[in-house]
């Protein structure tokens, strides 16, 4: 069946740093989906795309539809102690299917 | 205002009981999910609901049985609780058709602890 492939599985950045996560298939998706879960909370959709090659903003996060339909990107700039969380990102294409996540860290 | 509410947000049961965890959207979605997040914090799909009726039924032990009143609800009980099912259970909502590219809702989980 269809899987996400979610690299990397964690991160430890200092405050400040950007940061770079991405998504990839071996399958198409139509959507691409971005979630951010916090502790003790359920996912909260972030960012939503819908066409190859669109890129899309939200704040501080960034995030790109891969040309090739199989892969997604999401950046954050200059993160900060609120960004901590797990990213989750999400294809659609008739469901949709989960990756297994980003840890995001800041170290003091 | 909540928008998807999940009850209780804690269980902790013991071996072989039986539990219920319910879930109500206020979102006016017509498509409801149970989702298990396990210890790797995986996000797992078990059942979706559309319009009351069962549309996606993954490969789930049968101690597990959704219901849906309405399809403003999706409740999930759970027969013959094992240690193996303690998780965090999600519950989501969206609409159907087109309205799936606006994503799901997720609730604010219940962790289920079985001891």
């Amino acid at each position: 069946g269809q899987q996400l492939n979610q690299s990397p599985q964690s991160m430890f950045i200092q405050e400040g740093e950007d940061v770079s996560m991405n998504c990839t298939s071996s399958s198409i998706f139509n959507t691409w989906l971005w979630y951010k879960q916090d502790p003790g909370e359920g996912p909260v959709l972030l960012i939503a795309l819908y066409k190859a090659g669109e890129l899309t903003s939200n704040g501080r996060l960034t995030a790109q539809f891969g040309i090739t339909r199989k892969d997604s990107f999401l950046n954050i700039s200059a993160s900060i102690p609120s960004d901590v969380g797990i990213y989750f990102c999400a294809g659609l294409f008739g469901k949709i299917i989960f990756g297994k996540g980003t840890r995001l860290h800041i170290l003091p | 205002d909540t928008a998807v509410s999940q009850t209780p947000k804690y269980l902790v049961t013991q071996m072989g009981n039986d539990k219920s965890i319910k879930c109500e959207q206020n979102l006016g979605h017509d498509t409801m999910y149970w989702y298990k997040q396990d210890s790797k914090k995986f996000l797992k799909i078990m059942f979706s609901y559309n319009n009351k009726e069962l549309i996606i039924n993954e490969t789930v032990p049968n101690r597990f049985s959704p219901k849906s009143p309405d399809k403003a609800h999706l409740n999930l009980h759970i027969n013959s609780l094992e240690l193996g099912d303690s998780a965090v259970y999600f519950c989501a909502s969206s609409h159907s058709g087109t309205g799936i590219l606006y994503g799901y809702t997720f609730g604010s989980g219940t962790r289920l602890t079985v001891v």
